[in-house]
């Protein structure tokens, strides 16, 4: 089973430029999100998506852009990447948006992103 | 608003030996759902264990298992036995009401178990 699969793993981008950062699954879950992760610290919330075509801000939604066109892809685009967001990046999935006994949520193995 | 508190930052434990990490939260929900991860230095987020809010009973899975004290707020992660594999960082993190499954997680806290 594939499961969450995010690309690139590592990224080196320059001030300024722009990227996208690819996440699908393949288990049917409507709910999908982006989080972030500091040196040290806890996950933030991007973006999140209940559906396909709905999408909604998390946390800390600034400087990027997100698209649900199917259930099985949610991207991230980062608009003018500045050092800030220099981070680990986690996308995850669940079928529901509530419980946790058969309700896990799954996450990508990251994307390193580096902005020099 | 919702929070997740972590006040270790990090925590030694002999192998074979059992550990407590803590973990408080702050929550308006009467239903919500506490949830434990691992993430080990390749970097990748492990589930580790799940609380629902009206769960009567702790939840344990293996080695693990989750000290519930609704009253107090706390949600504290034992882990039994510690084995070296356990050395990693771990998150506690909730998940709200409001049906859009977001999580809240706290700072972490980084295990190291000693040979």
């Amino acid at each position: 089973n594939a499961g969450v699969t995010q690309t690139p793993k590592f990224r080196i981008l320059k001030i300024g430029q722009s990227m996208t950062l690819q996440c699908a699954q393949d288990m049917n879950h409507n709910y999908m999100y982006w989080y972030r992760q500091d040196p040290g610290m806890g996950l933030k919330l991007i973006y999140y998506s209940v559906g396909a075509g709905i999408t909604d801000k998390g946390e800390v939604p600034n400087g990027y852009n997100v698209s649900r066109s199917t259930t099985e892809d949610f991207p991230l685009r980062l608009e003018l990447a500045a050092p800030s967001q220099t981070s680990v990046y986690f996308c995850a999935s669940s079928y529901s948006g509530t419980g946790g006994h058969g309700n896990t949520i799954y996450f990508g193995e990251g994307s390193w992103l580096t902005v020099v | 608003a919702q929070k997740i508190t972590q006040t270790q930052p990090g925590m030694f434990v002999q192998e074979k030996e059992a550990v407590t990490l803590d973990c408080t939260y702050d929550t308006s929900d009467q239903s919500y759902g506490l949830f434990w991860y691992k993430q080990p230095s390749s970097g990748e987020m492990i589930f580790l264990i799940y609380q629902g809010s009206y769960d009567e009973q702790n939840a344990t899975e293996g080695r693990y298992s989750l000290n519930f004290q609704k009253a107090r707020k706390s949600a504290n992660l034992v882990i039994s036995a510690s084995q070296l594999g356990d050395s990693a960082m771990y998150f506690c993190a909730m998940r709200g009401a409001s049906n859009t499954g977001k999580l809240i997680f706290g700072q972490g806290t980084t295990l190291q178990v000693k040979p």
